[in-house]
This record gives C-alpha cells, structure tokens and sequence, in this order.
C-alpha cells in the first residue's frame, strides 16, 4: 500500500525557473492538501482540494498553482521560482479521521 | 477563518516524567477534529492522537492523552514517562468536517520538544 507518494524529494531551482511537485495517492480520499513548512516552523497551507475538479486557496497561495484532474493526482506548479520559495513541501490526503502524509520534497531554490 | 495557536516554541522534559504541550484553537464551527502530530528529525508526520469535538471525553492513547477544553477551545497534549523516542516537533491541527469526508486542515506553529537522558 504506497499511501501518500510525492516526487522529486531533492531539487534545485534557479530564480526564475517553474516546476511542478507531483502527489498521487492510491487511498480514494477526496481530500488532498499542499503544505509548505520552513525551518522550525509550522506547516502553512498552500492549496486543498475536495474532490476531482475542486480547488481552493489555502493561507499562502501566491506563487503556486494548482489542479485536480483525478481523486488520485495532486500537482503543485511553481511558476517563477523566488527565493522565498525554498522550503520543504508536503502533499497529503485525508480521511475524517486522520490525514497521510507524502515524504516531502525539499526545494531550494537559488 | 480558523487558526491554531501553539505558544512553546521549545520545551524540554527529563526522561519518565510527564510534560503537557499547550495548544489554542479559534473556530465558529461545531463539527471538528482536533489532532497532535509527531515529526522526527526524519520529517515523517505521525498522527499521535484525536479528538472529536462532540466528545466529552478526553482522547487516550498510551502514554499520550488530551485535555479538550470546547469552551476555552484549548487541546493541552500530555506525555507520561516521558521517553528518549519522544524528542520531535509536535504541532496541533485542527480539521473541519464536511460531512464523513474531512475537511480543510491547518496546522499549529509546532513546539519543539527535547527529552533529556
């Protein structure tokens, strides 16, 4: 059972490049989430999604785009990498009960 | 909006004794989930334990249990025996619920907690 699967989980950007994080769970949750979470803080969320062809801002959704084509599939786009972007990013889904999390990806971008 | 508050950035605890992490909530919502997180060093997020806002009794899990406090909207977690495994970040999340399906989740500032030998 892979649950939660996020890919790249290493990559360096450089200012001004794009790139898209790719999350894909094998779970059939309808609820999915992109999280970033700087050094020593707390995961801030970016976008959600309830349900195939429903998205919605989270609290730091400038500079990412999303889209939910699939219940399985997640990406995250970053257009115009910044350097405020270097973070590490987590995927998730969820139950009601309890959300799973990818392995995260760092991304630095320079 | 909802915000989840965690005001220790930082505590430390001696092995095999207890220490309670504080953890504030602002919601108008009636229908919710409270949640502690663990994350080692390995970045791993580990649900610790839960709690359903319609329940009057205080979630328990081992060592680990809340003290839910609706009105005050406060999650207090507390570890017994505290032990050398136990050093991670924790962060208290709240969800909302829609239905039986989830709900937008969000996410404390995480305090970091340090078990000493």
């Amino acid at each position: 059972n892979a649950g939660v699967t996020q890919t790249p989980k290493f990559r360096i950007l450089k200012i001004g490049q794009s790139m898209t994080l790719q999350c894909t769970q094998d779970m059939n949750h309808n609820y999915m989430y992109w999280y970033r979470q700087d050094p020593g803080m707390g995961l801030k969320l970016i976008y959600y999604s309830v349900g195939a062809g429903i998205t919605d801002k989270g609290e730091v959704p400038n500079g990412y785009n999303v889209s939910r084509s699939t219940t399985e599939d997640f990406p995250l786009r970053l257009e115009l990498a910044a350097p405020s972007q270097t973070s590490v990013y987590f995927c998730a889904s969820s139950t009601n009960t309890e959300a799973f999390f990818g392995q995260g990806t760092r991304l630095t971008v320079v | 909006a909802q915000t989840v508050t965690q005001s220790q950035p930082e505590m430390s605890v001696q092995e095999a004794e207890t220490v309670t992490l504080s953890c504030t909530y602002d919601t108008s919502e009636n229908n919710y989930y409270l949640f502690w997180y663990k994350q080692p060093p390995s970045r791993q997020m580990i649900l610790v334990i839960r709690q359903e806002a319609y329940k009057q009794q205080n979630a328990t899990e081992n060592r680990f249990s809340v003290n839910f406090q609706k009105a005050a909207k406060s999650f207090s977690l507390k570890i017994s025996d505290s032990q050398l495994g136990d050093t991670a970040m924790y962060f208290c999340a709240f969800m909302k619920q829609r239905g039986n399906q989830g709900g937008k989740l969000i996410f404390g500032q995480g305090t970091e907690l340090s078990v000493k030998p």
